[in-house]
């Protein structure tokens, strides 16, 4: 199986604070990867595909680099409503395998 | 509008069955693959299994492997999970998500567009 290590676990940070979660993989997944964002007792929503595409509707403060084995999740302005969990996924080799996740709060 | 609603979450004790439900709409469900991920008390994501689109082929986490079975009902726009043989440590969360298989310029990407809004299966004595 191939595993994502995200890092870090666990973020402090403030308002309109620059934020970038990696996410590391035991084999290149090429650009199968996606982001979410997931609030407490909330389905995952979908941020970022193809490890750079944003998907429609998310503000452009997110953006996702990388390929291979090393991906980015960056926000440059941290807002109220992205205090949250953030987790990375592959999809391109079964079984599909999601990141531990990353939890953002408040500073 | 898609809209995904699961259903059949409950207390069942170990060594015992459950099937779950994802009620779809809003889209042709033989279309497009679609997945089981669950999610335990406070911990992360984990995808359970999944079922192709346009055809029946099924895979599995190797922790459900032989335990668990994903099925659809094209007729009635429904997604199934049945669960046997139950261990406390399959208590989640389960969630069905909608893939999207999107290609352009020579690559070809999936991801999880749309999920429900999921429900709770606890395995206790």
């Amino acid at each position: 199986d191939i595993q994502l290590t995200q890092s870090p676990s666990f973020l402090s940070a403030s308002v309109g604070d620059r934020v970038t979660i990696t996410c590391r993989a035991s084999q290149g997944v090429s650009s199968s990867l996606a982001w979410y964002q997931q609030k407490p007792g909330k389905a995952p929503n979908l941020l970022i595909y193809a490890a750079s595409t944003l998907q429609s509707g998310v503000p452009s403060r997110f953006s996702g680099s990388g390929s291979g084995t090393e991906f980015t999740l960056t926000i440059t302005s941290l807002q109220p409503e992205d205090f949250a969990s953030y987790y990375c996924h592959q999809l391109h080799t079964y079984p599909w395998t999601f990141g531990q996740g990353t939890k953002v709060e408040i500073k | 509008e898609v809209q995904l609603l699961e259903s059949g979450g409950a207390l069942v004790q170990p060594g015992g069955s459950l099937r779950l439900s994802c009620a779809t709409s809003g889209f042709t469900l033989q279309n497009f693959a679609m997945n089981w991920v669950r999610q335990a008390p406070g911990k992360g994501l984990e995808w359970a299994s999944g079922i192709r689109g346009f055809g029946d082929t099924t895979y599995y986490a190797v922790s459900v492997e032989g335990r668990f079975f994903i099925s659809r009902d094209n007729s009635k726009n429904t997604l199934y999970l049945q669960m046997n043989n139950l261990r406390p440590e399959d208590t989640a969360v389960y969630y069905c998500a909608k893939a999207r298989y999107d290609c352009s310029g020579g690559s070809c990407y999936r991801y999880f567009e749309d999920w429900g809004q999921g429900t709770l299966v606890t395995v206790s004595s």
